[in-house]
């Protein structure tokens, strides 16, 4: 059974950017789709965008265009994919997520494999 | 796009049965049956109750159902246990090919 496991904790400066990981163990997500999905204290969760890393192709909500890039490892065997935040302002302040859908496609299939989550702290 | 609309709150007694509803427009939940249930214990990784309106993950509990009618779909835990106490989120695909979350659900059980 495939695990998605996560860069560590972050501590960032308003204006700067973070890059956080996630790595498949166990297996590979090349031919599934991954998602970035985050959760600010008290809030719902928010999607910020998804991949499927064999086809190496992103896509975002509007809100995030421009400021996030999801990027996968190009390797037969995929098992890490990147999302890159930039212009960190203290709104997002969160822990984010990785996860793995049930299948890849053009739909969505829901997530049923998770990271166990990054906490970025965005503070001066 | 706004999220999807939850209530914030239900509750119900052990093996009593609570559904929550999940609002949307037609330009997510209307149109696609891709919508998505999320159970939620604080400080765990969110786990996947229900995926494309209906289905059900393997080792999920029968408990656990949903539905959809119109811009609104729904997810109905019957029998309630204590454990089912969490927060439960619906997500749905949307017409701009993104992913759209719910605000959230608090479950109490009394």
């Amino acid at each position: 059974q495939v695990q998605l496991v996560q860069s560590g904790a972050e501590m960032k400066k308003p204006g700067s950017s973070v890059k956080v990981s996630c790595r498949a163990s166990g297996g590979t997500f090349s031919t599934y789709t991954v998602s970035w999905v985050r959760q600010a204290p008290g809030q719902g969760p928010e999607w910020m965008g998804r991949i499927i890393p064999f086809l190496g192709m992103a896509n975002y909500p509007q809100r995030f265009q421009g400021r996030v890039t999801i990027t996968a490892d190009k390797s037969p065997r995929t098992t890490t994919v990147y999302m890159d935040v930039s212009g960190l302002r203290s709104d997002d302040t969160a822990v984010y997520y990785c996860a793995r859908e049930r299948k890849g496609g053009s739909y969505y299939y829901g997530m049923d494999v998770w990271g166990q989550g990054t906490t970025v702290t965005v503070s001066s | 796009q706004s999220a999807l609309t939850q209530p914030a709150s239900v509750s119900g007694s052990p093996g009593q049965s609570i559904t929550i509803s999940c609002t949307g427009t037609s330009s997510d939940v209307g149109t696609y049956n891709y919508v998505s249930w999320y159970q939620h214990h604080p400080g765990k990784v969110p786990k996947l109750m229900i995926y494309e309106v209906t289905g059900r993950p393997s080792g999920v509990s029968n408990r656990f159902s949903g539905s959809k009618s119109g811009n609104t779909a729904s997810l109905t835990i019957s029998g309630l246990q204590a454990e089912d106490e969490a927060d439960y989120y619906c997500s749905s695909y949307t017409s701009r090919s993104t992913v759209i979350f719910g605000g959230g659900t608090k479950l109490t059980v009394l």
